[in-house]
């Protein structure tokens, strides 16, 4: 079946630090891929997607490449917040199937 | 403004008690989801529904009951069958089951007390 493996937390980085967050999925086929985050106390966002192999997806100084070589969708941004601190879910769908979720990663900035 | 409304945002439950959580939306989706969190493992998916009158099991229903009267509303039962129901419950919606952008609601915490 289709699984997600994400980069176990929690995560603490520095404000202007830079930002890596591992995904890697299991699916048959090509599946689409998303990054939701989750601020506290509040239900999930989508982040970004991207559908084929090869796509960059990017919101708010996010940005994920859909690698199919390596399986991949890991989250990057160059310089984070203190705001960019919220839990971070990769996902991942294939067809009309329901979204399959990572377990989440932790991220706090700290001043 | 558009959007999902999930009610209450606390929820205490008695031993053997059943209770509803209410999920409204008002985006026009035909598809609607009920998901569980637990901290350490993400997203289970309880239920789910793709039109009206019309829902199926997710991964983990035991204890759980919903209907699918209305388009707007996904009601989600935790009955006194589910025997370790404190969690984080959140409802989504989306266009439809092809479409797979989510639209979330902000949740309702569950405790037993």
């Amino acid at each position: 079946g289709n699984s997600v493996t994400q980069m176990e937390g929690p995560v603490t980085l520095s404000e202007e630090a830079f930002l890596t967050i591992n995904c890697t999925y299991t699916a048959t086929g090509y599946p689409s891929l998303f990054w939701y985050v989750q601020y506290p106390g509040e239900g999930l966002q989508l982040l970004l997607k991207a559908t084929k192999a090869d796509d960059k997806g990017s919101n708010k100084g996010f940005e994920a490449t859909y690698r199919k070589e390596t399986t991949s969708f890991h989250l990057e941004k160059g310089s984070v917040q203190v705001s960019d601190s919220a839990v971070y879910f990769c996902a991942l769908s294939y067809g009309n199937e329901k979204l399959t979720f990572g377990t989440g990663t932790r991220l706090t900035i700290i001043p | 403004d558009g959007g999902i409304t999930q009610s209450p945002k606390y929820l205490f439950r008695k031993e053997g008690q059943n209770v509803t959580l209410s999920c409204e939306q008002n985006l026009n989706h035909d598809a609607m989801y009920w998901y569980r969190q637990d901290p350490g493992q993400g997203l289970r998916l309880i239920y789910y529904s793709q039109i009206v009158n019309d829902f199926q099991k997710g991964d983990i229903a035991e204890g759980y009951s919903v209907s699918r009267e209305k388009k707007e509303s996904f009601p989600l039962t935790v009955t006194s069958a589910q025997k370790n129901p404190t969690a984080f419950y959140l409802c989504a919606s989306s266009q439809d089951s092809y479409k797979n952008i989510q639209y979330f609601g902000a949740g309702t915490r569950l405790s037993v007390l």
